[in-house]
Protein backbone atom coordinates (compact mmCIF):
# COMPACT_ATOMS: atom_id res chain seq x y z
CA UNK A 1 0.00 0.00 0.00
CA UNK A 2 1.25 3.42 -1.28
CA UNK A 3 1.79 5.50 2.38
CA UNK A 4 3.85 8.06 4.37
CA UNK A 5 4.63 6.72 7.54
CA UNK A 6 5.40 9.35 10.06
CA UNK A 7 6.74 8.25 14.01
CA UNK A 8 6.02 9.33 16.72
CA UNK A 9 2.37 9.86 16.23
CA UNK A 10 2.13 11.46 19.61
CA UNK A 11 4.57 13.09 21.63
CA UNK A 12 4.94 15.03 25.04
CA UNK A 13 8.35 16.57 25.63
CA UNK A 14 9.71 19.33 27.55
CA UNK A 15 11.74 22.38 26.28
CA UNK A 16 15.30 21.83 25.19
CA UNK A 17 15.29 17.99 25.08
CA UNK A 18 15.84 17.20 21.56
CA UNK A 19 13.76 15.03 19.55
CA UNK A 20 13.66 13.70 15.90
CA UNK A 21 10.16 12.91 14.27
CA UNK A 22 10.96 10.10 11.58
CA UNK A 23 8.73 10.05 7.94
CA UNK A 24 9.27 7.20 5.26
CA UNK A 25 7.52 6.93 1.83
CA UNK A 26 7.23 3.94 0.48
CA UNK A 27 6.33 5.33 -3.97
CA UNK A 28 9.58 5.95 -4.75
CA UNK A 29 9.00 10.24 -4.72
CA UNK A 30 11.20 13.15 -5.48
CA UNK A 31 9.79 15.51 -3.40
CA UNK A 32 9.80 15.46 0.13
CA UNK A 33 8.52 17.92 2.47
CA UNK A 34 7.30 19.13 6.38
CA UNK A 35 4.36 21.24 7.35
CA UNK A 36 2.97 22.49 10.59
CA UNK A 37 -0.65 23.05 11.43
CA UNK A 38 -1.71 25.34 13.71
CA UNK A 39 -5.27 26.79 14.46
CA UNK A 40 -6.02 29.93 12.48
CA UNK A 41 -2.40 29.93 10.73
CA UNK A 42 -3.25 26.59 8.36
CA UNK A 43 -0.54 24.63 6.68
CA UNK A 44 3.06 26.41 6.90
CA UNK A 45 5.61 24.48 5.11
CA UNK A 46 9.44 23.96 7.09
CA UNK A 47 11.69 22.30 5.12
CA UNK A 48 11.61 20.62 1.48
CA UNK A 49 13.63 18.55 -0.25
CA UNK A 50 13.33 17.86 -4.24
CA UNK A 51 16.34 14.80 -3.94
CA UNK A 52 18.83 13.19 -1.91
CA UNK A 53 20.84 15.50 -0.30
CA UNK A 54 19.04 18.30 -1.69
CA UNK A 55 16.87 20.02 0.82
CA UNK A 56 15.40 24.02 1.00
CA UNK A 57 14.05 26.03 3.70
CA UNK A 58 9.91 26.77 3.59
CA UNK A 59 7.93 29.08 5.13
CA UNK A 60 8.92 28.72 9.19
CA UNK A 61 12.57 26.80 9.69
CA UNK A 62 13.44 28.13 12.21
CA UNK A 63 14.42 26.15 15.02
CA UNK A 64 14.21 22.98 12.96
CA UNK A 65 16.57 20.77 10.86
CA UNK A 66 16.18 18.67 8.41
CA UNK A 67 18.45 15.90 6.22
CA UNK A 68 17.72 13.80 2.84
CA UNK A 69 20.48 10.72 2.73
CA UNK A 70 18.37 8.51 1.52
CA UNK A 71 15.23 9.13 -1.10
CA UNK A 72 12.34 6.96 0.86
CA UNK A 73 13.54 8.83 4.48
CA UNK A 74 13.30 12.46 5.41
CA UNK A 75 13.52 13.20 9.14
CA UNK A 76 12.77 16.33 11.17
CA UNK A 77 15.39 16.94 14.00
CA UNK A 78 13.86 19.56 16.41
CA UNK A 79 17.67 20.50 17.77
CA UNK A 80 16.63 22.31 21.39
CA UNK A 81 12.51 21.94 21.31
CA UNK A 82 10.33 25.43 22.54
CA UNK A 83 6.73 25.66 23.57
CA UNK A 84 6.13 27.61 20.09
CA UNK A 85 6.72 24.51 18.19
CA UNK A 86 3.54 22.76 20.16
CA UNK A 87 2.07 21.82 16.96
CA UNK A 88 0.48 19.33 14.37
CA UNK A 89 3.09 17.99 11.98
CA UNK A 90 2.67 16.37 8.82
CA UNK A 91 5.00 14.59 5.95
CA UNK A 92 4.50 14.66 2.56
CA UNK A 93 5.86 13.50 -0.64
CA UNK A 94 5.05 14.08 -4.10
CA UNK A 95 6.14 12.54 -7.45
CA UNK A 96 7.04 15.53 -9.29
CA UNK A 97 10.63 17.40 -8.29
CA UNK A 98 10.24 20.67 -9.53
CA UNK A 99 6.36 21.51 -9.26
CA UNK A 100 4.81 19.21 -6.53
CA UNK A 101 1.58 17.54 -7.77
CA UNK A 102 -0.64 15.62 -5.72
CA UNK A 103 1.36 15.77 -2.34
CA UNK A 104 0.56 12.48 -0.13
CA UNK A 105 0.51 13.13 3.47
CA UNK A 106 1.02 11.04 6.23
CA UNK A 107 -1.43 10.64 9.46
CA UNK A 108 0.67 13.59 11.23
CA UNK A 109 2.84 13.96 14.42
CA UNK A 110 1.19 15.48 16.80
CA UNK A 111 3.59 17.48 19.03
CA UNK A 112 3.92 19.15 22.56
CA UNK A 113 6.36 21.20 24.40
CA UNK A 114 6.05 21.62 27.73
CA UNK B 1 2.22 37.73 -0.11
CA UNK B 2 0.37 35.56 -1.78
CA UNK B 3 -2.48 34.63 -0.02
CA UNK B 4 -5.31 32.12 -0.79
CA UNK B 5 -8.29 32.93 1.44
CA UNK B 6 -11.31 30.55 1.95
CA UNK B 7 -15.17 31.13 2.90
CA UNK B 8 -16.90 30.68 4.95
CA UNK B 9 -14.40 29.37 7.53
CA UNK B 10 -16.80 27.57 9.06
CA UNK B 11 -20.02 25.93 7.61
CA UNK B 12 -22.74 23.62 9.37
CA UNK B 13 -25.35 21.87 7.44
CA UNK B 14 -28.18 19.25 7.29
CA UNK B 15 -27.90 15.91 5.57
CA UNK B 16 -28.92 16.70 1.95
CA UNK B 17 -28.32 20.12 1.79
CA UNK B 18 -26.08 22.04 -1.37
CA UNK B 19 -23.48 24.04 -0.52
CA UNK B 20 -20.71 26.10 -1.95
CA UNK B 21 -16.86 26.94 -0.92
CA UNK B 22 -14.43 29.91 -2.36
CA UNK B 23 -11.06 30.06 -2.60
CA UNK B 24 -9.98 33.55 -3.72
CA UNK B 25 -6.68 35.42 -4.66
CA UNK B 26 -5.42 38.13 -6.79
CA UNK B 27 -2.63 36.14 -7.81
CA UNK B 28 -2.89 33.97 -10.76
CA UNK B 29 -2.17 30.13 -9.85
CA UNK B 30 -0.70 27.99 -12.77
CA UNK B 31 -3.07 24.84 -10.82
CA UNK B 32 -4.66 24.72 -7.96
CA UNK B 33 -5.69 21.57 -5.63
CA UNK B 34 -8.53 20.84 -3.62
CA UNK B 35 -7.98 18.61 -0.57
CA UNK B 36 -10.05 17.04 2.37
CA UNK B 37 -8.51 16.69 6.05
CA UNK B 38 -10.82 14.38 8.34
CA UNK B 39 -10.19 14.63 11.98
CA UNK B 40 -7.02 12.92 13.16
CA UNK B 41 -5.87 12.61 9.48
CA UNK B 42 -3.42 14.01 7.02
CA UNK B 43 -5.16 15.65 3.74
CA UNK B 44 -6.19 14.17 1.03
CA UNK B 45 -6.15 15.12 -2.74
CA UNK B 46 -9.85 15.15 -4.23
CA UNK B 47 -8.77 17.27 -7.23
CA UNK B 48 -6.37 19.26 -9.59
CA UNK B 49 -7.82 22.17 -12.06
CA UNK B 50 -5.18 23.29 -14.31
CA UNK B 51 -7.14 25.51 -17.38
CA UNK B 52 -8.84 28.86 -16.31
CA UNK B 53 -12.69 27.77 -16.79
CA UNK B 54 -12.32 24.12 -16.14
CA UNK B 55 -15.24 22.41 -13.97
CA UNK B 56 -14.27 19.38 -12.73
CA UNK B 57 -16.65 16.51 -11.13
CA UNK B 58 -16.28 13.84 -8.76
CA UNK B 59 -19.95 11.97 -7.75
CA UNK B 60 -21.34 15.11 -5.80
CA UNK B 61 -18.62 17.28 -5.78
CA UNK B 62 -18.38 20.20 -8.74
CA UNK B 63 -14.85 22.19 -8.75
CA UNK B 64 -14.17 24.57 -11.11
CA UNK B 65 -11.35 27.19 -11.85
CA UNK B 66 -12.08 31.08 -12.25
CA UNK B 67 -11.53 31.94 -15.85
CA UNK B 68 -8.61 34.19 -14.79
CA UNK B 69 -6.97 31.59 -12.74
CA UNK B 70 -7.33 33.99 -9.68
CA UNK B 71 -10.08 31.44 -7.82
CA UNK B 72 -11.92 28.45 -7.50
CA UNK B 73 -15.30 26.77 -5.91
CA UNK B 74 -16.49 23.74 -4.71
CA UNK B 75 -20.08 23.12 -4.87
CA UNK B 76 -21.29 20.01 -2.90
CA UNK B 77 -24.85 18.61 -3.84
CA UNK B 78 -26.71 16.61 -1.30
CA UNK B 79 -24.37 17.23 1.46
CA UNK B 80 -23.75 13.55 3.06
CA UNK B 81 -22.21 13.05 6.97
CA UNK B 82 -19.33 11.45 5.21
CA UNK B 83 -18.60 14.85 3.50
CA UNK B 84 -17.62 16.64 6.96
CA UNK B 85 -14.12 17.71 6.96
CA UNK B 86 -11.73 20.48 6.60
CA UNK B 87 -11.64 21.70 2.94
CA UNK B 88 -8.69 22.61 1.82
CA UNK B 89 -7.24 24.76 -1.08
CA UNK B 90 -3.84 24.94 -2.60
CA UNK B 91 -2.30 27.37 -5.37
CA UNK B 92 0.74 26.44 -7.28
CA UNK B 93 2.51 29.82 -8.09
CA UNK B 94 2.30 30.37 -12.04
CA UNK B 95 5.89 32.36 -11.15
CA UNK B 96 7.55 29.92 -8.75
CA UNK B 97 6.41 26.42 -9.09
CA UNK B 98 8.28 24.89 -6.04
CA UNK B 99 5.39 25.95 -3.33
CA UNK B 100 2.12 25.82 -3.13
CA UNK B 101 -0.12 28.49 -1.13
CA UNK B 102 -2.35 27.02 0.79
CA UNK B 103 -5.88 28.58 2.10
CA UNK B 104 -6.85 28.48 5.99
CA UNK B 105 -9.57 25.84 4.78
CA UNK B 106 -13.26 25.82 5.24
CA UNK B 107 -14.83 23.16 8.07
CA UNK B 108 -17.88 21.68 7.14
CA UNK B 109 -19.88 19.69 9.67
CA UNK B 110 -22.99 17.91 7.94
CA UNK B 111 -25.50 16.88 10.26
CA UNK B 112 -28.14 13.69 10.11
Amino acid sequence: EAQVTQNPRYLITVTGKKLTVTCSQNMNHEYMSWYRQDPGLGLRQIYYSMNVEVTDKGDVPEGYKVSRKEKRNFPLILESPSPNQTSLYFCASSRKREAPGELFFGEGSRLTVL
Amino acid sequence: TQLLEQSPQFLSIQEGENLTVYCNSSSVFSSLQWYRQEPGEGPVLLVTVVTGGEVKKLKRLTFQFGDARKDSSLHITAAQPGDTGLYLCAGLNAGNNRKLIWGLGTSLAVNP
